[in-house]
């Protein structure tokens, strides 16, 4: 049982845009900042969207972050087959003086 | 070019310890927290221990008293130290580095391939 709650799974056509939802609590999103992260099986994981929406240079702007309250959610537009993996959102969790991670969400692009 | 090389990963018996090694380039360890994150066959990513750059270290409640996280400055290595293993302790482990401190920001800008750790008899 995983500390963050992300959907299981999501799909959305080629071209549509996808949303992700990553629900925590006070301990975590709600007083913490939020990152995403793209997985892909045997790959390391590459970060997305760090401090709730902030994209590294090399992320293009099709991948968007925002927070509101203790929920966070990462958004894809212009979506593309190579989106296909594995999304996570984490946060630092102040009452377990650790890093949590939520279940993970799997994108499938149909 | 940040790079990230775990190592020292392989098959124990329930009990028993690995230490495992992750070696940097193109940054030094002690000017960025470091951590562990782990993920089991068939589960997500899961965060396991963290060295901040002041020395503070962090784990993860289903590791402590059990694991040890390090670093070796002049090497440029952070260390994962691993006893009492427990079949549920099977994982890929990643190393990977953080972003720069901020009250309240845990982030993972750079990461390993991982290396496979199996407990097993």
């Amino acid at each position: 049982q995983s500390v963050l709650t992300q959907p299981p799974s999501v799909s959305a056509a080629p071209g549509q845009k996808v949303t992700i939802s990553c629900s925590g609590s006070s301990a975590n999103i709600g007083n913490n900042y939020v990152a995403w992260y793209q997985h892909l099986p045997g790959t390391a994981p590459k970060l997305l969207i760090y401090d709730n929406d902030k994209r590294p240079s090399a992320i293009p702007d099709r991948f968007s972050g925002s927070k509101s309250g203790t929920s966070a959610t990462l958004g894809i537009t212009g979506l593309q087959t190579g989106d296909e993996a594995d999304y996570y959102c984490g946060t630092w969790d102040s009452s377990l003086s650790g890093g949590v991670f939520g279940g993970g969400t799997k994108l499938t692009v149909l | 070019e940040v790079q990230l090389v775990e190592s020292g990963g392989g098959l124990v018996q329930p009990g028993g310890s690995l230490r495992l090694s992750c070696a940097a380039s193109g940054f030094t360890v002690s000017s960025n927290y470091m951590s562990w994150v782990r993920q089991a066959p068939g589960q997500g990513l899961e965060w396991v221990s963290v060295i901040y750059s002041g020395g503070s270290t962090y784990y993860a409640d289903s590791v402590k008293g059990r694991f040890t996280i390090s670093r070796h400055n002049s090497e440029n290595m952070v260390f994962l130290q691993m006893d009492s293993l427990r079949a549920e302790d099977t994982a890929v482990y990643y190393c990977a580095r953080g972003g720069p401190w901020a009250r309240g920001s845990l982030y993972f800008v750079h990461w390993g391939q991982g290396t496979q750790v199996t407990v097993s008899s």
